[in-house]
C-alpha cells in the first residue's frame, strides 16, 4: 500500500543530475514531496494537483503522471545542500496520509 | 513561533516504562497525525486526528493511546514500553482541503530509546 520509491540510494558528485520515483499501486490525486535532513524533520518541497502537472522549486522539478499512478523528482545540478532523504507521499483515504518508501541521496563535493 | 512543536526532543527510558509525548500547533489545522519513523527511515502513519477525533488507528498495539484535549494538540502515551518502540515519533499537523491533503507541517521529532 505504501507507494514504491526507486532508487533507494543514489550518491552523486556536485553538479550532477538526479532523477527519484514514486509509484502506488492506488489511483493517486495528488503527490507531495519532502526532504528529510539527517537528525531534522521533513521539509514540503511541493505538491502536484493534476495528472501530468510539472512544477518547479530552484533546480528541482516533478512530474506527476496519474494514469501510471507515478511520480518523478528531478534534481538538477545537484548541490551539497541537497542531501538527505526523500519522500514522495500521498493521501490515502480520508485523513490517511502516507509516505513512500524513501531516497537516500548523497551529494559529494 | 514555532509552527508544531512537541516535547520531549529525547526520550532514554527501561523497558515496562510508561512515557509521553506532547505535541501542539498553532496553524489552526484542522488535522493532525503521529509518524513512526525506524531506523531504516521508513515514515510510518499512527495515528490521525480532525477536530479532535480519531479517524486513523493503523493497526496500533493498545499500549500507544493518543489524546487531543483540542484541535491545536495531539498528545501520545506509551504504556509498557518494549524494545520495538524505539524510534523516532514525529508529530505533524495539515490542513484538509477534499480528496487532498494540505501540506505536512513537521514537529522536531522525539527520539525515543528503549533499554
Amino acid at each position: 500500500q505504501q507507494p514504491v520509491q526507486s532508487p533507494q540510494a543514489v550518491i552523486l558528485r556536485e553538479g550532477e543530475d538526479a532523477v527519484i520515483n514514486c509509484s502506488s499501486s492506488k489511483a493517486l490525486y495528488s503527490v507531495h514531496w519532502y526532504r528529510q535532513k539527517h537528525g531534522e524533520a521533513p521539509v514540503f518541497l511541493m505538491i502536484l494537483l493534476k495528472g501530468g502537472e510539472q512544477k518547479g522549486h530552484e533546480k528541482i522539478s516533478a512530474s506527476f503522471n496519474e494514469k501510471k499512478q507515478q511520480s518523478s523528482l528531478y534534481l538538477t545540478a545537484s548541490q551539497l545542500s541537497y542531501s538527505g532523504t526523500y519522500f514522495c507521499g500521498t493521501t490515502s483515504g480520508t485523513y490517511k496520509y502516507i509516505f513512500g518508501t524513501g531516497t537516500r541521496l548523497k551529494v559529494l563535493a | 513561533d514555532t509552527a508544531v512543536s512537541q516535547t520531549p526532543k529525547y526520550l532514554v527510558t527501561q523497558m515496562g516504562n510508561d512515557k509521553s509525548i506532547k505535541c501542539e500547533q498553532n496553524l489552526g489545522h484542522d488535522t493532525m497525525y503521529w509518524y513512526k519513523q525506524d531506523s531504516k527511515k521508513f515514515l510510518k502513519i499512527m495515528f490521525s486526528y480532525n477536530n479532535k477525533e480519531l479517524i486513523i488507528n493503523e493497526t496500533v498495539p493498545n499500549r500507544f493511546s493518543p489524546k487531543s484535549p483540542d484541535k491545536a494538540h495531539l498528545n501520545l502515551h506509551i504504556n509498557s514500553l518494549e524494545l520495538g518502540d524505539s524510534a523516532v515519533y514525529f508529530c505533524a499537523s495539515s490542513q484538509e482541503t477534499g480528496k487532498n491533503t494540505g501540506e505536512l507541517f513537521f514537529g522536531e521529532g522525539s527520539r525515543l530509546t528503549v533499554l
